[in-house]
């Protein structure tokens, strides 16, 4: 069974702050670690993805995000936001090999103030 | 090259009326997944496909069925609609090799 858990519901912060959203995961098979973004009335848009190898991962958008095998934890991090990061952002885990479905977080809003 | 599509994009419905929800996809890709997602819940499974003619249930499946009679049509059946079932709807495909999924546009269905 696998299992996503995402901290903070919402986020704010000042444009041109730094930002993290944090993500930890449950799994008992082998993971694959995906983050998405949601921008209002929207479908869910790829950001970044860990499959395996460097645990740094680096995305659109100036965002990364970084593996950690002994925390259970795929934290997002960007260093400098703008007003457009503004939308809700999902981390999702994948690693069952049989239906290769997604199990989602509950989501983090960012809120990006001018 | 549209990728994943769904229609309609809105939709009201009564308690106890039927629709389908449509995906469409023109990336040629084996798996295919119905998703609905609700306030603080995230994104839940409902059905999937991993390939023409076949389907599967997910965590969500009760008061729906799907169908996959072609590899680039996935349908989303609601036989009697319910209030709880108001949602926003996700279509998702996926490569075969591949974890990482594109989503639709999505559909909102309100049912009154």
């Amino acid at each position: 069974a696998q299992s996503v858990t995402q901290l903070d519901s919402q986020v704010p912060v000042f444009e041109e702050a730094p930002v993290e959203l944090r993500c930890n995961y449950s799994s008992s098979v082998s993971v694959y670690l995906f983050w998405y973004v949601q921008y209002p009335n929207q479908g869910l848009q790829l950001l970044l993805k860990y499959l395996s190898g460097s645990t740094l991962v680096k995305g659109i958008n100036g965002f990364e995000a970084e593996f950690n095998k002994s925390q259970t934890s795929f934290h997002l991090r960007k260093p400098s936001v703008h007003i457009s990061d503004t939308a809700e952002y999902f981390c999702a885990v994948g690693g069952d090999t049989g239906r290769r479905a997604l199990t989602f977080g509950s989501g983090t809003r960012l809120q990006v103030q001018p | 090259n549209a990728g994943v599509t769904q229609t309609p994009k809105f939709r009201v419905l009564k308690t106890g009326q039927s629709m389908t929800l449509l995906c469409a996809q023109d990336m040629n890709h084996e798996y295919m997944y119905w998703y609905r997602q609700d306030p603080g819940m995230g994104l839940r499974l409902i059905h999937y496909s991993v390939g023409e003619g076949t389907t599967a249930k997910g965590e969500v499946p009760d008061g729906y069925n799907v169908s996959r009679l072609k590899k680039q049509n996935f349908l989303l059946g609601l036989e009697s609609a319910a209030p709880s079932q108001t949602s926003v709807y996700f279509c998702a495909t996926s490569p075969t090799g591949a974890y990482e999924q594109y989503f639709g546009p999505g559909t909102r269905l309100t049912v009154t």
